[in-house]
């Protein structure tokens, strides 16, 4: 069965610096990948879609890379902000069945 | 404003008695679907529709049924709840297949007692 790995449980950086989170996923050729974010107790939110054809999508402070060859998608938040703290959702989809990575906890000091 | 809509927000029953969770949104979407979200565990799907009277079994569909009667609403029927299926339980929708992400309800945290 497919799996999904988001990296370590919890990623803490200093405001201002860069935050990359890392998802791998096996048994799975996914046609695209998105990332949500998502706040305790709260619905996940949006934020990119990249498809497997893409090496690299952008979004104001946000950049994700999709490397199907190694089975790997990297989300990095540029210039962090506190306002950022929050858990990372990978969900890498063929169709209509998702399957949600653990995700990965982001607390960005000041 | 386009959102998807949950009801109720906060919700205690009791084992057996049947109850249903409501999802409605107003994006003319066709893809509907419900996912419970358990600490360690993520979020599984339960069941997804790609459109109207077309649904389709997710990853922990037992003890749970769904209708889509019209496009935009998606209720969640539990017919004879247990303690195992308190969670806290999300509705989304989208446009289409890869099109777009999901948008989600702000969420039914259910406890079965």
């Amino acid at each position: 069965s497919q799996k999904i790995e988001q990296n370590s449980e919890a990623l803490n950086i200093q405001e201002g610096k860069t935050a990359t989170l890392t998802c791998n996923y096996t048994n799975y050729s996914p046609a695209y990948l998105q990332w949500y974010r998502q706040d305790p107790g709260r619905g996940p939110v949006f934020l990119l879609l990249i498809r497997e054809n893409e090496k690299e999508k952008r979004k104001e402070r946000l950049k994700v890379t999709f490397d199907t060859t190694l089975k790997q998608s990297l989300f990095h938040i540029t210039a962090s902000q506190p306002a950022d703290s929050a858990t990372y959702l990978c969900v890498p989809s063929n169709d209509y069945k998702l399957s949600f990575g653990a995700g990965t906890t982001v607390t960005v000091r000041a | 404003e386009a959102q998807v809509t949950q009801n109720p927000r906060y919700l205690i029953t009791v084992t057996g008695k049947k109850l249903t969770v409501t999802c409605s949104q107003n994006m003319n979407h066709e893809y509907m679907s419900w996912y419970r979200q358990d600490p360690g565990l993520g979020l599984r799907q339960i069941y997804y529709s790609m459109n109207v009277e077309v649904t389709d079994k997710g990853d922990v569909p037992e003890g749970y049924k769904v209708s889509r009667k019209e496009k935009r609403n998606f209720p969640l029927i539990l017919e004879s709840p247990s303690p195992n299926q308190t969670s806290l339980y999300f509705c989304a929708s989208r446009e289409g297949q890869g099109i777009g992400g999901y948008t989600f309800g702000s969420g039914t945290r259910l406890t079965v007692v």
